[in-house]
């Protein structure tokens, strides 16, 4: 089983839907999560961190986390077509471990 | 700030020869972490140091890899010899916390082949 897991896509959605991207973990004491946007060709850029369960809300995007459930999720909200990249799940495990998963292909369709 | 810089941005060499990659990380930052990412097997880490030090090297493939960090400005990523299954996009990223639970800034990558 991997530490992370995400669906590989590809996630189609029509301009002004919301995207709802997904990712599970497996270690139980994983304490931050992370969410990474990469453009094809590009590195990695962060979008948004989160530490605590609930939401977290930062323009268009809302990380949520449940760590009863073990899964962390983004929301994009009023989707662009500028939107479109994969999204990547990284999660620290305790023992300085840091995975990332293999990332959702996200396409915005204007 | 002109963020994390990595050189060589292409390296296409023959299998067997040494490879050496490097990377500045953005100044003050106090972390630094060396990824491997292909399609196969995604984005990996396979070190990180911080304060100049190796904390973590469990990612690093085999002994055909090292990493040096000499400085809080330089580090290396070097590869010798290396092989074709080695053909990857090399991240280099640092961060301004101590551990490796902070957000994490990427430098563009370098592309390596191995024929």
């Amino acid at each position: 089983q991997k530490e992370v897991e995400q669906n590989s896509g590809p996630l189609s959605v029509p301009e002004g839907a919301i995207a709802s991207l997904n990712c599970t973990y497996s270690d139980r004491g994983s304490q931050s999560f992370f969410w990474y946007r990469q453009y094809s060709g590009k590195s990695p850029e962060l979008i948004m961190f989160i530490y605590s369960n609930g939401d977290k809300e930062d323009g268009r995007f809302t990380a949520q986390l449940n760590k009863a459930s073990q899964y962390v999720s983004l929301l994009i909200r009023d989707s662009q077509p500028s939107d479109s990249a994969t999204y990547l799940c990284a999660v620290n495990i305790p023992g300085n471990q840091f995975y990332f998963g293999t990332g959702t292909s996200l396409t915005v369709i204007p | 700030d002109a963020g994390v810089i990595q050189s060589p941005r292409h390296e296409v060499t023959e299998m067997g020869q040494e490879v050496t990659l490097r990377c500045k990380p953005i100044s003050g930052h106090n972390s630094l972490f060396w990824y491997r990412q292909t399609m196969m097997r995604g984005l990996e880490l396979l070190i990180y140091f911080n304060n100049n030090v190796p904390i973590d090297d469990s990612g690093m493939p085999e002994d055909r890899f090292s990493a040096k960090m000499p400085n809080a400005s330089f580090s290396t990523l070097k590869i010798q010899p290396s092989e074709p299954r080695d053909s990857a996009v090399y991240f280099c990223a640092s961060s301004l916390g101590g551990g490796i639970g902070y957000e994490q800034y990427f430098g563009p990558g370098t592309r390596l082949t191995v024929t």
